[in-house]
């Protein structure tokens, strides 16, 4: 099983709170990790990516982290969630060279 | 500045009708091509990774074609149904870093009843 757990689905955070976000991973081991982003109305924006535990390659300087603790485990945060944060944050795996990216169900952000 | 295009941006379909578009990259260092479909409020799901030219991959009524040596892909779809309404995105990694993608802005495709 590839499958992705990605929680929660849906989230409404105020502007300035905290935010975590956290992804887990079956299958094989040692995947390449990647959260995405599509705010409203754009495109897919790559926002990190992970080849190992604890190494990770930011791709927008901005208000969010990520880490990644466990081989199967990447976790997004922010300390403080602007307005522009609200989107819809994939989590997603790569096993290996030419293969697909598989993607997990997605949250859902909204910063009121 | 590597970049990949699609066309049109969007479609519109009617049922039945079959459909294709294309997704253009630049043609040095090719590595990979990939092809997904985006369903709204959905997660995006891989259709196909295509490494060779000339090659062309098949699932059920979709299929894709290859050509490296000038730099497109081109995605048809034969007899159109309404499940087929989606985003489709292609998408390349760069020649010096596979662990990422470049994406293109996608074919926002709509099949008409």
């Amino acid at each position: 099983s590839q499958t992705i757990h990605q929680w929660p689905a849906t989230l409404v955070q105020p502007v300035g709170s905290p935010l975590s976000l956290e992804c887990t991973v079956e299958g094989t081991s040692n995947p390449n990790l990647y959260w995405y982003r599509q705010a409203a109305g754009r495109g897919l924006q790559l926002l990190f990516y992970s080849v190992g535990i604890g190494q990770i390659s930011s791709e927008v300087p901005q208000n969010l982290s990520a880490s990644r603790p466990q081989d199967r485990q990447f976790i997004l945060s922010s300390k403080k969630l602007l307005l522009s944060d609200s989107g819809f944050y994939l989590c997603a795996r790569r096993d290996r060279d030419n293969s697909p990216l598989h993607f997990g169900n997605g949250t859902r952000l909204t910063v009121t | 500045i590597l970049n990949v295009e699609q066309s049109p941006q969007s479609l519109h379909v009617q049922e039945g009708d079959s459909t294709n578009f294309t997704c253009s990259f630049p043609s040095s260092n090719f590595y990979a091509l990939h092809w997904y479909r985006w369903e709204t409020a959905k997660s995006p799901e891989a259709l196909f990774v295509m490494t060779l030219n000339g090659d062309e991959k098949k699932k059920g009524r979709i299929s894709a074609t290859l050509n490296t040596k000038e730099g497109y892909s081109y995605l048809y779809i034969k007899g159109s149904q309404p499940e087929d309404s989606a985003t489709y995105l292609c998408a390349f990694p760069p020649a010096d870093s596979n662990y990422q993608l470049i994406w293109g802005a996608g074919t926002k495709l709509i099949i008409k009843p």
